[in-house]
Order: structure tokens, then C-alpha cells, then sequence
């Protein structure tokens, strides 16, 4: 079973909510992700945060904004987004972004987000 | 050329068969490498992770070969279970994982 959790499993949204995605990891991981997937693709990086820092955003709209209150909490705040988005948001977390064994990548089991 | 590219399949093979598929990438940095297995509707599983030629893991075997750039992964003895999508991960800087689209895997009874 999946060490990583993630909250709600499904949402709906309309375009002028603002709701938050939780993800939470208990392996004492250092590095956590946000990832996109639509259907039939793959998933698509979005941010990185690495020791609570962001270490990348792949030029993610602004309606996206993540935050990692501590090292096993990243949360994705969600506002005023397109009916575009409506995907699969997936958390995943690794040890540490570098050393061999660091960069096993772990998943939830995503939020499957619909907005409406 | 795009970053990686997968056969997306579907790749029908009938149980107890043998099935192999290859994963290309671009980025000739890449040191490490990962499949990762997706059943419909679900979160990507760590299958397998490859850090120099190759690795095995019971019916599983992956085999690098950074000449070509290519991944493949070796499913013996398919199981219905097998059945999935297989998605192919080279790294890249920053701990960035490119996904492939993924080969679709269909066992057949």
C-alpha cells in the first residue's frame, strides 16, 4: 500500500471556487511533486519542492499554487481554473532530489479533479 | 524528437507468453531510469529501477543500452494481472522524471 495519501479523492469545482488538494507523505521523504495527467497521457511534472523549498515550477499558471507547510505536507491551492484542468492530480515524494537511492519516486493515489 | 517515446500498444499477449517493448529518450545525460506500471484510473506503481545495464526482478527484466538510448522491459510468463500500462521514466536534472506515453500491456486468457 501506498505510503503517500492524498485528499479528497475527487472533487468538483466551479470556475470561481477556490478549494486546496492535500497530499501527505509518512517516509521521511525530503522532496515532494506535484504532477498533472489527463487521460491517455502521461503524467506532467508541475512543481518540485525539496528540505519545504520549491525547487521547480514547469511554468505552471498562477491558478495553481502550491505550498509545503512541513517536510510531509504539500498542498495545491486551486483558483479560478478552466474547465481544462480537470485531471488527475498526483503527489508523489522521493528521499531527496540526488544520490543514488534518493530518486525513487513514490505516488498517491491522486485527486481526480472536475471543474465545472 | 521528443524526449521519450513508447509504442503505446495495445500489446495483446496471450498468458503464459513472453512480451518485450522498448522505451527511447532523447537525453543522453540520463544515468537512471525507472518503469513505472499503471493500472487504468490509478496512480503509477515503481516497477523496476535501473541504474546501470540492467536489473531483474522475478518475471521482470529490464536492459539498458545507452549506445541506442533505449530502455526495454522483458515481461516472462504474463499473468493476467500483468496487465497494464507500463510507463518509462528516464531522469533528468533536479530528480525530473520524463514519462513516456506508456505500452499498454493486454493479457489474454
Amino acid at each position: 500500500d501506498t505510503e503517500v495519501t492524498q485528499t479528497p479523492k475527487h472533487l468538483v469545482m466551479g470556475m470561481t471556487n477556490k478549494k486546496s488538494l492535500k497530499c501527505e507523505q509518512h517516509m521521511g521523504h525530503r522532496a515532494m511533486y506535484w504532477y498533472k495527467q489527463k487521460a491517455k497521457k502521461p503524467p506532467e511534472l508541475m512543481f518540485v519542492y525539496s528540505y519545504e523549498k520549491l525547487s521547480i515550477n514547469e511554468s505552471v499558471p498562477s491558478r495553481f499554487s502550491p505550498e509545503c507547510p512541513n517536510s510531509s505536507l504539500l498542498n495545491l491551492h486551486l483558483h479560478a481554473l478552466q474547465p481544462e484542468d480537470s485531471a488527475l492530480y498526483l503527489c508523489a515524494s522521493s528521499q531527496g532530489l540526488a544520490g543514488v537511492g534518493s530518486y525513487e519516486q513514490y505516488f498517491g493515489p491522486g485527486t481526480r479533479l472536475t471543474v465545472t | 524528437r521528443k524526449e521519450v517515446e513508447q509504442d503505446p500498444g495495445p500489446f495483446n499477449v496471450p498468458e503464459g507468453a513472453t512480451v518485450a517493448f522498448n522505451c527511447t529518450y532523447s537525453n543522453s545525460a540520463s544515468q537512471s531510469f525507472f518503469w513505472y506500471r499503471q493500472d487504468c484510473r490509478k496512480e503509477p506503481k515503481l516497477l523496476m529501477s535501473v541504474y546501470s545495464s540492467g536489473n531483474e526482478d522475478g518475471r521482470f527484466t529490464a536492459q539498458l543500452n545507452r549506445a541506442s538510448q533505449y530502455i526495454s522491459l522483458l515481461i516472462r510468463d504474463s499473468k493476467l494481472s500483468d496487465s497494464a500500462t507500463y510507463l518509462c521514466a528516464p531522469r533528468g536534472g533536479n530528480n525530473r522524471l520524463a514519462f513516456g506515453k506508456g505500452n499498454q500491456v493486454v493479457v489474454i486468457p
